[in-house]
C-alpha cells in the first residue's frame, strides 16, 4: 500500500540553527500538508501547498516557516532559525485531487531543539 | 466545517465491539464525516468516512443517524492494538473545495483492557 514517508524520524537541533524536514507523498497526489503536534497537544494545520504554492496556512506558520517541493517528489518543510517552543512531531500529508479526498499522513518527524 | 463533540475516553474489553459516538449537530449537506485514529505519537491513521449512509470497510463501520447529527464508529472486535485516540472530523468534500484542511479536536481516547 502506497504511503507517505519521512525524514529524519527524530532530530535534535539547538536553537537558532535551521532545520528541514522532509517527506515523499505518495506518487500520484497534488495536494500536500504539514500538520505539527506539541507534547500531550492536539494535531494542528500548519500549511496546505498546491501546485507549487501555498493554498492556505495557519497563524503558526509564520516567517519562520517555509515549504518546497524541489522536484517531482520530495516536499520540505525549512525552520529557518529553530524555537524550543519549536519541539514537536511534524506530520506530512497528502492526498489526490478530485477523484480522492482522503487525507494520507506520514509516520512524523520528532524534533527537539535544545 | 461543522464542530464536533466527543467523548473524552472510554474503556472496551477485548473481543468486544467498541462503540464511539460523535455529535456534529451543525453538520451541513455537504459535510462528510470522517474518522481517524492515533496510536501512541504515530501520524493520524484513516479509518472511514461517509456522507448519509452506513459504511464499513476491514477496520470498522460508521453508522450516521437520519438526520445526520451524530455518527458512530464501530470496531467490531476490538483488540489491543486498537487502542488509540480516535477523533471524528466532519468536513467538506469535493474537489472545488480546494486544499480542505483537517481540523483535529482533542478526540477520544480509547483503551482496549485484556
Amino acid at each position: 500500500e502506497p504511503e507517505v514517508t519521512q525524514t529524519p524520524s527524530h532530530q535534535v537541533t539547538q536553537m537558532g540553527q535551521e532545520v528541514i524536514l522532509r517527506c515523499v507523498p505518495i506518487s500520484n497526489h497534488l495536494y500536500f500538508y504539514w500538520y505539527r503536534q506539541i507534547l500531550g497537544q492536539k494535531v494542528e494545520f500548519l500549511v496546505s501547498f498546491y501546485n507549487n504554492e501555498i493554498s492556505e496556512k495557519s497563524e503558526i506558520f509564520d516567517d519562520q516557516f517555509s515549504v518546497e517541493r524541489p522536484d517531482g517528489s520530495n516536499f520540505t518543510l525549512k525552520i529557518r532559525s529553530t524555537k524550543l517552543e519549536d519541539s514537536a512531531m511534524y506530520f506530512c500529508a497528502s492526498r489526490q485531487s478530485f477523484s480522492g479526498n482522503t487525507i494520507y499522513f506520514g509516520e512524523g518527524s520528532w524534533l527537539t531543539v535544545v | 466545517d461543522a464542530k464536533t463533540t466527543q467523548p473524552p475516553s472510554m474503556d472496551c474489553a477485548e473481543g468486544r465491539a467498541a462503540n464511539l459516538p460523535c455529535n456534529h449537530s451543525t453538520i451541513s449537506g455537504n459535510e462528510y464525516v470522517y474518522w481517524y485514529r492515533q496510536i501512541h505519537s504515530q501520524g493520524p491513521q484513516y479509518i472511514i468516512h461517509g456522507l448519509k449512509n452506513n459504511e464499513t470497510n476491514e477496520m470498522a463501520s460508521l453508522i450516521i443517524t437520519e438526520d445526520r447529527k451524530s455518527s458512530t464508529l464501530i470496531l467490531p472486535h476490538a483488540t489491543l492494538r486498537d487502542t488509540a485516540v480516535y477523533y471524528c472530523i466532519v468536513r467538506v468534500q469535493g474537489y472545488l473545495q480546494g486544499a480542505q484542511k483537517l481540523v483535529f479536536g482533542q478526540g477520544t481516547r480509547l483503551t482496549i483492557n485484556p
